[in-house]
């Protein structure tokens, strides 16, 4: 069975720019979770989605977003990137809920110039 | 204070040695706790889920969870090079759709 994937794995952006990354669950799983990772911060917990509706939220200014589609596929956006969003940005599905074991994407590390 | 302290370290042991990597919280609302283990440019794979006081053991790995004092731990024998990565303790209330993670204890196992 193929793991999570997350695309792209890199990405270079500029001030000010916005950003789409994309999350595909491991077959099955219903519930996407993103997380961003920083050496100061750790991992933080951004958003869960199941069945297309953001059932939680993390404390991070609305520039971050995210939507998850009917194929449970998920993307997160962030518009007017500082360089404080420069990270590693993780997703983890799990087959009903985040109570249930996790499994992470190689996550996309983005750079904000 | 943050919900999860975890010394990011980085921790270095010769081969063979038994590791000791610990976490404390701060609510004694959290009932589940995890490790993760996180190799470079990889996401965190989960290495041990438990829920209750007391030590669970799967191979050379023991999680240990002393509620009372609201401590974790996670211990590695006969140390390999190939455990070398970045630790993460995470833990996850009852209700909870949230976990929350240590910042990672980094550690390297020397041949």
């Amino acid at each position: 069975k193929a793991g999570v994937t997350q695309t792209p794995r890199y990405l270079i952006k500029t001030r000010g720019q916005q950003v789409t990354l994309s999350c595909s669950p491991i077959s099955g799983h219903r519930s996407v979770s993103w997380y961003q990772q920083t050496p100061g911060q750790g991992l933080q917990f951004l958003f869960e989605y199941f069945s297309e509706t953001q059932r939680n939220k993390g404390n991070f200014p609305g520039r971050f977003s995210g939507r998850q589609f009917s194929n449970s596929r998920s993307e997160m956006n962030v518009s007017t990137l500082e360089l404080g969003d420069s990270a590693l940005y993780l997703c983890a599905s799990s087959l009903r809920d985040s109570k249930e074991t996790q499994y992470f994407g190689p996550g996309t590390r983005l750079l904000v110039l | 204070q943050k919900e999860v302290e975890q010394d990011p370290g980085p921790l270095s042991v010769p081969e063979g040695a038994i590791v000791s990597l610990n976490c404390t919280y701060s609510n004694s609302a959290f009932q589940y706790f995890m490790w993760y283990r996180q190799y470079s440019r990889k996401g965190p794979e989960l290495l041990m889920y438990t829920y209750s006081s007391g030590n669970k053991e799967d191979g050379r790995f023991t999680a240990q969870v002393d509620k009372s004092s609201k401590y974790i731990s996670l211990f590695i024998r006969d140390s390999q090079p190939s455990d070398s990565a970045t630790y993460l303790c995470a833990i996850r209330n009852t209700g909870g759709f949230k976990t929350i993670f240590g910042a990672g204890t980094r550690l390297f196992v020397k041949a």
